[in-house]
């Protein structure tokens, strides 16, 4: 049981260039999640889906788009890289725990650097 | 803006208990408090979360003040492996799996020898 999986775990784009960060779930979970940390800060939701073929936007969006392929699979594309979208990016997916309220599990992130 | 308040950071002595506080004065009646904690380089972790009852696991105690207004984690033994930064978080939607957790700064804990 892998858990929640991210490729590539490094990335170094020149600005414009373009990319995906491909995330994967082996839990079963319905719903995950794309998070940006910058150095010394608390994670930021960037989209979630909540289920298979639903996205939507979370606290910072801009620049970012996300596809849901199927229920294990969840990408975040950069179409036109900034310099300030090098972060490091989570991915993470949740499960309903009784009590009503989600435990999200996160994946290992992607340290990427926009030159 | 996160609804925690936290510590920046807490020094604790290996072995004993490191208790972490957090205010969340604004917390409304069916809100749940979660703690996560993030080791460095790592993805966060789940620990533990409570609605207005204290809570135990194999990982921690999580206390909560009768008026809700703030709780306190506790790591009954800390190991140099606890060193970590530690997120107290305000759920903010309920259910739907529209998890957005709000995370602040968090505390971060260090763990000496």
């Amino acid at each position: 049981n892998a858990g929640v999986t991210q490729t590539p775990k490094f990335q170094v784009l020149k600005t414009g260039q373009s990319m995906t960060l491909q995330c994967a779930q082996d839990m079963n979970h319905n719903s995950m999640y794309w998070y940006r940390q910058d150095p010394g800060m608390g994670l930021r939701l960037i989209y979630y889906s909540a289920s298979e073929g639903t996205t939507d936007k979370g606290e910072v969006p801009n620049g970012y788009n996300v596809s849901r392929l199927n229920k294990r699979e969840f990408s975040l594309r950069l179409e036109s890289a900034a310099p300030s979208q090098t972060s490091v990016y989570f991915c993470a997916s949740s499960e309903e725990v009784l009590g009503g309220r989600e435990t999200q599990y996160f994946g290992p992130g992607t340290r990427l650097l926009v030159l | 803006d996160a609804k925690t308040t936290q510590p920046p950071s807490m020094d604790c002595a290996e072995g004993r208990a490191a208790n972490l506080p957090c205010n969340h004065s604004t917390i409304s009646g069916n809100e749940y408090v979660y703690w996560y904690r993030q080791i460095h380089s790592q993805g966060p972790q789940y620990i533990i979360h409570g609605l207005k009852n204290n809570e135990t696991n194999e990982m921690a105690s999580l206390i909560i003040t009768e008026d809700r207004k703030s709780s306190t984690l506790i790591l009954p033994h800390a190991t140099l492996r606890d060193t970590a930064v530690y997120y107290c978080i305000v759920d903010v939607n309920y259910g739907g799996s529209q998890g957005n957790l709000i995370f602040g700064k968090g505390t971060k804990l260090s763990v000496k020898p």
